[in-house]
């Protein structure tokens, strides 16, 4: 049983790409969570979403960041026109459906550098 | 004022010492409540679930008092091993979804 992959590991991109960061949630969990480490900050919640639906994204900035979670497919956290400051650890968490007393199983994360 | 705080640290303790960390949180309806580990910004690892009436793995005690709001973490007879950034969890009233939040982590170097 698989844990939570995320791909890739390291991007780079230059400034004004567009970044693209996949995560599978574990087998049999529904809902993926997305927390963005800046440099020597903590975890920051971004985005929050069950299959086909945003259910909280209270944590994600106003421009620039989507996030998907399709039927079919991994989850998306797609950033248009990078900037420096997006340079973070992205880091996706999945759990089942009633989560009760269980924590996050997280991805080992996508670092990505803005050059 | 942040819903979950925790004394950033760090913490130096030689080994064998036993340590403490404590994590105040402002939402009163909170249901559960977590420790994590990270390791040199790895991924973050559940390391235990805290109870009401406190729990315990080994070296490791949880504590929560929801009288005051605070949950805290004692390691007893700290191993070379213990170094990491500790994080405090607090999951939202309905704990069936809705987003954790995390403290900031306790930084914790255990030295020889």
């Amino acid at each position: 049983n698989a844990g939570v992959m995320q791909n890739p590991r390291h991007l780079v991109r230059r400034r004004g790409q567009e970044a693209r960061l996949r995560c599978s949630p574990m087998k049999g969990h529904s809902h993926v969570y997305w927390y963005r480490q800046l440099p020597e900050e903590g975890l920051k919640f971004m985005v929050y979403l069950q299959k086909e639906n945003i259910i909280d994204e209270s944590g994600m900035p106003k421009e620039r960041f989507s996030a998907e979670f399709p039927k079919e497919g991994p989850s998306i956290l797609r950033i248009q026109q990078v900037v420096r400051g997006d340079s973070a650890a992205y880091f996706c968490a999945s759990s089942p459906i009633d989560r009760g007393r269980s924590g996050y199983t997280f991805g080992s994360g996508t670092r990505l550098t803005v050059v | 004022r942040k819903e979950v705080e925790q004394d950033p640290g760090p913490f130096n303790v030689p080994e064998g010492a036993t340590v403490a960390f404590n994590c105040t949180y402002s939402n009163s309806a909170s249901q559960s409540f977590f420790w994590y580990r990270q390791d040199c910004r790895k991924e973050p690892k559940l390391l235990m679930s805290v109870y009401s009436s406190g729990n315990e793995d080994g070296r490791f005690t949880a504590q929560l008092n929801r009288a005051s709001q605070y949950i805290s973490l004692l390691i007893r007879d700290s191993k070379l091993s213990d170094s990491a950034t500790y994080l405090c969890v607090v999951n939202p009233p309905n704990t069936n979804a809705g987003k954790s939040t995390f403290g900031d982590g306790t930084t914790l170097t255990v030295k020889p």
